[in-house]
């Protein structure tokens, strides 16, 4: 499967852990997204990635939420102290390089925070 | 900042029915406007993509427009079928904002048989 892939699928934690979610997109795409999905609602975007660069950042992304994306591959997102609010689908996209380009969605994470 | 409204909230229909599902956006410079299904718990998929120049766009059945002077999209789903009911997604590309997506709530369509 050449797709976007994301694990784990599913994530329940007490508040107060810390969890870490990753993203693998399709290998010659070197932009990547995070965004999150709460129920009811379009998905809403967190940050972005041009290779391992994070070029930008939602003000939805507080100070417990930190990602990554070493050498322009797999990118990882991590929740600090995880609260209630937390709970969501976390999806990945990515696309390659210019305008005018769809972006091809992962399956996402759920995650439950109790 | 660019809103993005999707009418009508959700849809039920009858199976064979031809469906207008609507899409509209604040401000009109934009690169692109895709259009997404998602079945419950699931990520999405991407239906057509219509880039800024572009009035429309077909695959199969379905049929996307855009009218980027008045900030609206339409999907055409013709002869619908129960294989159709999931949430349909309008999402447009803000030039000048790294291409990230912003997304309408979404409608949630049911065709029963």
């Amino acid at each position: 499967d050449t797709g976007v892939s994301q694990n784990p699928r599913h994530k329940i934690t007490k508040r107060g852990q810390n969890v870490t979610f990753r993203c693998d997109p399709i290998s010659e795409h070197n932009r990547l997204y995070w965004y999150r999905q709460t129920l009811g609602q379009g998905p809403e975007f967190l940050t972005y990635f041009q290779n391992e660069a994070q070029l930008e950042k939602s003000r939805l992304l507080s100070d417990r939420f930190s990602a990554e994306r070493p050498k322009g591959s797999f990118s990882t997102l991590e929740i600090q102290r995880t609260e209630q609010g937390d709970s969501a689908m976390y999806l990945c996209a990515s696309t390659p390089e210019g305008a005018y380009n769809e972006q091809f969605f992962g399956p996402g994470t759920r995650l439950t925070v109790l | 900042k660019q809103e993005v409204t999707q009418i009508p909230a959700a849809l039920s229909v009858p199976e064979g029915e031809n469906l207008v599902l609507n899409c509209s956006f604040t401000d009109s410079a934009i690169y692109n406007l895709q259009w997404f299904r998602q079945d419950p718990g699931k990520g999405l998929t991407s239906l057509l993509l219509i880039q800024s120049s572009q009035r429309e766009q077909t695959s199969g059945r379905l049929n996307a427009s855009l009218d980027k002077s008045s900030g609206r999209s339409t999907l055409y789903i013709a002869a619908s079928q129960p294989g159709d009911s999931a949430t349909y997604l309008c999402a447009v590309e803000a030039s000048g904002g790294y291409n990230k997506l912003i997304f309408g709530a979404g409608t949630r369509l049911a065709v029963h048989p």
